[in-house]
This record gives C-alpha cells, sequence and structure tokens, in this order.
C-alpha cells in the first residue's frame, strides 16, 4: 500500500460526459502529480500539484483541468469526453523540497483510476 | 515527442537467468533516472534510481548502468525470480525534479 488513495477505481460513462478523480496523496505529502496511461502507452505527465499551486504541466488537454485543495487532497476533472479519453488515470504523490521537486525522486504511485468512455 | 524510449515491450527470462531491461533517453540535459516496477491492477511501484554523475547504482538483486555518452541506461535483475514478472517502466527528470518522463514500459516474464 502507497498510501496514495484514488477514486474511483473504474468508471465508464458516454462521449461527452464529465468525470472528476480524486486523489488524497501520502500524509504529509505536499505535491500530487497526475498521470494518463493509454493503451500501449507509457505514463503521459498531466500536471504537478505543489501545495495548492500549479507547478508543472504537461501534455494536458484543455478539456481537462486540475486542482489541489487545502487539505491536499487533489481532483481531475475531464470534460467532453472522447473515446480517445479511456485510459488509465494514475495519481502519485511525493517527499518534496521547498523548491516542489522530489527530494528523492520517488513518486508514490495510487492504484489508478480506470476510465471508460462508450 | 517520446523522449524516453523502451523499445522492447516484452522479454521472456528462465528463473535464475539474468534480465537485462533496455531504455533510451534523448534529452540531455536529464540527469536522474528511476526504474518503477507495475504489477497488474496495482500502481507503478519505485524500484531503484541513479543520478548523472554514476554510471552504476546497485541494490540487492538490481543493478542499474548509466551510460551519458551513449544517453542509454539498463537494468540488471540477477538471478531473475518468477515474483519478478511485471512491467518495468525507466523514467528520467532534469534537476529541478517537477516533471518526470517515463518510458512505455518493457513486460518480463520469468519463467519456472
Amino acid at each position: 500500500d502507497s498510501g496514495v488513495t484514488q477514486t474511483p477505481k473504474h468508471l465508464i460513462t458516454a462521449t461527452g460526459q464529465r468525470v472528476t478523480l480524486r486523489c488524497s496523496p501520502r500524509s504529509g505529502d505536499l505535491s500530487v502529480y497526475w498521470y494518463q496511461q493509454s493503451l500501449d502507452q507509457g505514463l503521459q505527465f498531466l500536471i504537478q500539484y505543489y501545495n495548492g499551486e500549479e507547478r508543472a504541466k504537461g501534455n494536458i488537454l484543455e478539456r481537462f483541468s486540475a486542482q489541489q485543495f487545502p487539505d491536499l487532497h487533489s481532483e481531475l476533472n475531464l470534460s467532453s469526453l472522447e473515446l480517445g479519453d479511456s485510459a488509465l488515470y494514475f495519481c502519485a504523490s511525493s517527499v518534496n523540497l521547498l523548491s516542489g521537486g522530489p527530494a528523492t525522486g520517488e513518486l508514490f504511485f495510487g492504484e489508478g483510476s480506470r476510465l471508460t468512455v462508450l | 515527442d517520446q523522449q524516453v524510449k523502451q523499445n522492447s515491450p516484452s522479454l521472456s527470462v528462465q528463473e535464475g537467468r539474468i534480465s537485462i531491461l533496455n531504455c533510451d533517453y534523448t534529452n540531455s540535459m536529464f540527469d536522474y533516472f528511476l526504474w518503477y516496477k507495475k504489477y497488474p491492477a496495482e500502481g507503478p511501484t519505485f524500484l531503484i534510481s541513479i543520478s548523472s554523475i554514476k554510471d552504476k547504482n546497485e541494490d540487492g538483486r538490481f543493478t542499474v548502468f548509466l551510460n551519458k555518452s551513449a544517453k542509454h541506461l539498463s537494468l540488471h535483475i540477477v538471478p531473475s525470480q518468477p515474483g519478478d514478472s511485471a512491467v518495468y517502466f525507466c523514467a528520467a527528470s532534469t534537476n529541478t525534479g517537477n516533471q518526470f518522463y517515463f518510458g512505455t514500459g518493457t513486460s518480463l516474464t520469468v519463467i519456472p
């Protein structure tokens, strides 16, 4: 158990809909990272938050947004869903230096949320 | 643009033999490299890392080698065990450490 909790584990929805994925980081971790893993693809970095502020942005679509709340949990919002958005979405957290970068490089991943868009 | 590449989607090895997983990268600014292991229905878990100031790091049965001039790293598992069967991802970051670039993964099967 990594200590990172993601809900829901599975989600099936239709094209055009909107969903919210939730992540609770390990106790004490200030940074949350979101990754997308599509079929036969690696882990694509979407976005990072550090202590409530956006710190780094990757290949995140404009239809997607995220935020980190004062209690440090994070939500990833996916809207106007398309078939190609079907994927595993992972959240990870890490021990951080003040700069917002991980001290050791180690990320602790949740079990993922599997999104299926029909 | 895939900055970290794992060109072998799968690898099968006999139990007790050596498993060698390879990873190539394109960004010369990367200075920290990690390997993660992933079992089905679980998130990736950290396995071993190496800084660019080293060319080798060892942890038990796992050794990571870094060849900066070739922009290549490899993970050696000796001896391989059936429990090592999993997908292995390599990842790289720059010294800011805010973004990690992952490869597409290599599925290792260790045959008893």
